[in-house]
């Protein structure tokens, strides 16, 4: 099957500095990527639809300038937590969609787990 | 907009024992049903779907789920659990017609005992 790798798998960082994240696509190309959150013992929750070469389409009470994603390539998309405050503490994970042999499918990451102090 | 509710938190069964876990969703169209599996330390995996057709749906592992759309039901069932099967289930739905953003239960932690 498809794999989608993230990176890094884990990263702390300080109340206030950025962090990036980066989904890639390893063996196929993507030109729709999603990026969700999930809290503990919470569902996935939709946090943005990354289109490659396009602007991303943010879900209703998600801050688009704080949560920042491109989508420069078929293989990549990247999120960038903006001057990241404790409750941006989380675990995200991104699936990218794919098509191909007759097959319209999301494969998920193995997911990034983001503490911030 | 849609949700979907799966209403065991936590199943514990033994070995052999029949499965069963609960899906429920709201919206009024068309939908397409989706059950996903992480395992311990793994990324979320397809188990199955449903887009249209049989609403018996065959997956992988021998699991199968039964869309009943007067329920607005998507149950996920296995005749005879592993432990092997020890896992988080979720099901989630899209609207389809070009959608394909997904909305997630709150997904079921599955321990299957030896």
């Amino acid at each position: 099957g498809a794999v989608v790798s993230q990176h890094p798998s884990r990263v702390i960082c300080k109340s206030g500095t950025s962090v990036k994240i980066e989904c890639r696509s390893l063996d196929f190309q993507a030109t729709t990527m999603f990026w969700y959150r999930q809290f503990p013992k919470q569902s996935l929750m939709l946090m943005a639809t990354s289109n490659e070469g396009s602007k991303a389409t943010y879900e209703q009470g998600v801050e688009k300038d704080k949560f920042l994603i491109n989508h420069a390539s078929l293989t990549l998309s990247t999120l960038t937590v903006t001057s990241a405050h404790p409750e941006d503490s989380s675990f995200y994970i991104c699936s990218a969609r794919s098509i191909r042999e007759g097959s319209d499918e999301q494969y998920f990451g193995p997911g990034t787990r983001l503490t911030v102090t | 907009a849609q949700s979907v509710s799966q209403h065991n938190h936590h199943v514990i069964l033994s070995e052999a024992a029949s499965l069963e876990l609960g899906c429920n969703y709201s919206y009024g169209g068309t939908v397409n049903l989706f059950w996903y599996v992480q395992y311990p330390g793994q990324h979320l995996q397809l188990l199955l779907k449903y887009f249209s057709g049989d609403p018996l749906v065959k997956g992988i592992k021998g699991f199968e789920a039964e869309f009943i759309k007067s329920k607005f039901s998507f149950n996920l069932r296995k005749p005879s659990v592993q432990w092997s099967d020890t896992a988080e289930y979720f099901c989630a739905v899209n609207p389809g017609a070009g959608s394909y953003q997904l909305t997630f239960g709150k997904g079921t932690k599955l321990s299957v005992i030896p």
